[in-house]
């Protein structure tokens, strides 16, 4: 069965603080995403990366980060967290122009 | 880049009934067209895609049907159940793009 699994599904964060959200897939998949959900606005694609060490921006990449050492993981960096970094974050992976399997998300409130 | 509209936002039925969730596209190059199932506290699940050399595709009581000269697409399901209820995304992806372009969702809820 495959599997894409966020280390945390709720998380806590002080204004200021550097957050890290990781993100671990089993299937071998060479694309990783981060999306943010927040209501009536969707799934906004943070930051992609197609390959080891690869990264490109996304729609709204202002104030994070990624990192991607090993094909099976993806992090997200929260520099600085900010109450309106407040969401639901979602890790996905994808083998081409095909299905994206998500995690089951993080949601994330800054205090 | 592409863009994907997506109604109803909100879709409210009666068990047994139908609903029907409509998503128009931007880039005539798409060619991919995936829907996902967002069920309460999880990450969203592909249900059921078309692509673009395909008219329609059935999958028990779910549909979706492809119009490429209009550029839209729509979610059809048929005999609604209370474990329908849940958030439906529309997605879309590019010829050679492997980044999907999400709609905003559409919140379906079946009433026993």
């Amino acid at each position: 069965d495959v599997k894409v699994t966020q280390s945390s599904r709720y998380l806590v964060k002080r204004t200021g603080e550097k957050v890290f959200l990781e993100c671990v897939q089993d299937m071998d998949h060479e694309n990783m995403f981060w999306y943010r959900q927040d209501p009536g606005l969707g799934l906004r694609l943070i930051y992609f990366s197609y390959d080891v060490k690869m990264k490109e921006k996304g729609d709204i990449p202002e104030g994070y980060s990624v990192s991607r050492e090993k094909k099976e993981r993806f992090s997200l960096i929260l520099e600085s967290a900010s109450t309106n970094q407040t969401s639901m974050y979602l890790c996905a992976s994808s083998l081409t122009a095909s299905e994206a399997f998500f995690g089951q998300g993080t949601r994330l409130t800054v205090v | 880049g592409e863009n994907v509209e997506q109604h109803p936002s909100t879709l409210s039925v009666q068990e047994g009934d139908s609903a029907v969730i409509k998503c128009t596209y931007s880039d005539s190059a798409s060619n991919y067209f995936p829907w996902y199932k967002q069920e309460l506290g999880k990450g969203p699940q592909l249900i059921i895609d078309i692509r673009s050399n395909v008219g329609e595709k059935k999958d028990q009581r779910i549909a979706v049907t492809l119009n490429k000269t209009a550029k839209h697409f729509s979610l059809h399901i048929t005999e609604t159940q209370p474990e329908d209820s849940a958030v439906y995304f529309c997605a879309s992806n590019t010829g050679g793009s492997y980044i999907p372009t999400f709609g905003r969702g559409t919140s379906l809820i079946v009433h026993p």
